[in-house]
């Protein structure tokens, strides 16, 4: 059963650091999210990822953040200088077609900024 | 804003005891509600899909249901492999984005 993967599974960083978040989605699937967990609270909305661009992004994602679709198959994301309260799951999840259509995860990166 | 809020927070269950989930929403324009479950440290996978008021998807041992207001996640006759956190999600008409409620953290006792 195709599969949403992520790598690496958990990233140590030093705050200040850049880090790339690398995802690989379902091959077929036309749009690509992030999603944040941190620990013990809900699952947080980041970016949408559509036609190489992005289609959405919430208050969250600000210009520390990016995205990139860098071939025909890995989806990354990139802080650019973390943050301590970045620390958190990062999870990619893609979907066949966007507004309503079911949305696959990976199984996410932890993320741990010192 | 969308707002998704589920209850009870946590529910502990004897195996077979069945019971069910609630997710409440308030949304403008329900686009599609949907039910994950989460393992500890692992990705959301997904369960069930709804879309308009009255109806019903079946998985195995687990039910959901949706009206205008709220959708129930009935789980019968449990057993502890079910102990899992469960997640609410819902799209609206104009986002491309997934609004989660903060879960119900299931556990199945043998």
């Amino acid at each position: 059963e195709p599969e949403v993967t992520q790598t690496p599974s958990h990233q140590v960083t030093q705050m200040g650091q850049e880090v790339i978040l690398r995802c690989v989605p379902i091959s077929n699937h036309l749009y690509f999210y992030w999603y944040r967990q941190i620990l013990g609270q809900k699952v947080e909305f980041l970016v949408s990822f559509y036609n190489n661009e992005i289609s959405e992004k919430s208050e969250i994602f600000d210009d520390q953040f990016s995205v990139e679709r860098p071939d025909g198959s890995n989806f990354t994301l990139k802080i650019r200088s973390t943050k301590l309260e970045d620390s958190a799951m990062y999870f990619c999840a893609s979907s066949e077609d966007g507004q309503g259509w079911e949305q696959y995860f990976g199984p996410g990166t932890r993320l741990t900024v010192t | 804003e969308d707002q998704v809020t589920q209850s009870p927070e946590a529910l502990r269950l004897q195996e077979g005891e069945s019971s069910s989930l609630n997710c409440s929403y308030t949304v403008s324009g329900l686009r599609g509600l949907f039910w994950y479950r989460q393992d500890p440290g692992k990705g959301p996978e997904f369960l069930f899909t709804l879309y308009s008021a009255g109806e019903e998807k079946e998985k195995e041992r687990l039910k959901a249901t949706l009206t205008k207001k709220e959708s129930f996640l009935h789980i019968t006759a449990p057993k502890p492999e079910d102990s899992a956190t469960y997640l609410c999600a819902v799209y609206n008409n104009a986002g491309n984005m997934l609004t989660f409620g903060g879960g119900t953290r299931l556990m199945v006792k043998p």
